[in-house]
């Protein structure tokens, strides 16, 4: 089983350029979350989805977009890219309450 | 709301010595506790976690916590360190409250710097 998958590893974007960071996991978790790391700033949640067609702001939505349409794939839209926006992005699964969530590798995200 | 606050950003530590991590967090309701680890270029893996019971939890790789409620703390230890636990350590807390959807909150880190 892979897990949580993250694609693309790395990117660079230009400054209002858009792109989608796919996730997809084959854990048949329902809950799925996209979080940003920011140097010293620890782990900040963007979004999150607990079933498919369910989605709902996490700490610092603004700028994204995402969307469930199916159990396994969780996407972040990024519509104009910022500077602000460069950062790594993690998708991680669940399935809610107590339990540990599972990271994938992350995406490595640059905007010039 | 919920914050944590990782009072370290660096600890440097020669190898085999013990080491603690220092975690306290502030919230109006009861939370779940967690130790992620992060090794360079990957992503978060749960090292351990309290939900309930016994104060001292024991994770993964020698490491301990214990549960602080009066001073709300989660303080990770580890009696003998290996060059291998070089990473960057989490502290994060999940709001126990019915309809928990599992959202974490995060310190800031700490970065472990295991020295031969």
């Amino acid at each position: 089983n892979a897990g949580v998958t993250q694609t693309p590893k790395f990117r660079i974007l230009k400054i209002g350029q858009s792109m989608t960071l796919q996730c997809a996991q084959d854990m048949n978790h329902n809950y799925m979350y996209w979080y940003r790391q920011d140097p010293g700033m620890g782990l900040k949640l963007i979004y999150y989805s607990v079933g498919a067609g369910i989605t709902d702001k996490g700490e610092v939505p603004n700028g994204y977009n995402v969307s469930r349409s199916t159990t396994e794939d969780f996407p972040l839209r990024l519509e104009l890219a910022a500077p602000s926006q460069t950062s790594v992005y993690f998708c991680a699964t669940g399935t809610g309450w107590s339990t540990e969530a599972f990271f994938g590798q992350g995406t490595r995200l640059t905007v010039v | 709301a919920q914050s944590v606050t990782q009072l370290d950003s660096q600890v440097p530590v020669f190898e085999e010595a013990p080491v603690e991590l220092r975690c306290n967090y502030s919230s109006s309701v009861s939370v779940y506790l967690f130790w992620y680890v992060q090794y360079p270029n990957q992503g978060l893996q749960l090292l351990l976690k309290y939900l309930s019971g016994s104060t001292l939890v024991k994770g993964i790789n020698g490491f301990e916590a214990e549960f602080n409620k009066s001073q709300t703390s989660f303080h990770l230890r580890k009696p003998s360190v290996h060059i291998s636990d070089t990473a960057e350590y989490f502290c994060a807390v999940s709001d126990r409250a019915a309809g928990n959807t599992g959202k974490l909150i995060f310190g800031q880190g700490t970065t472990l710097q295991v020295k031969p």
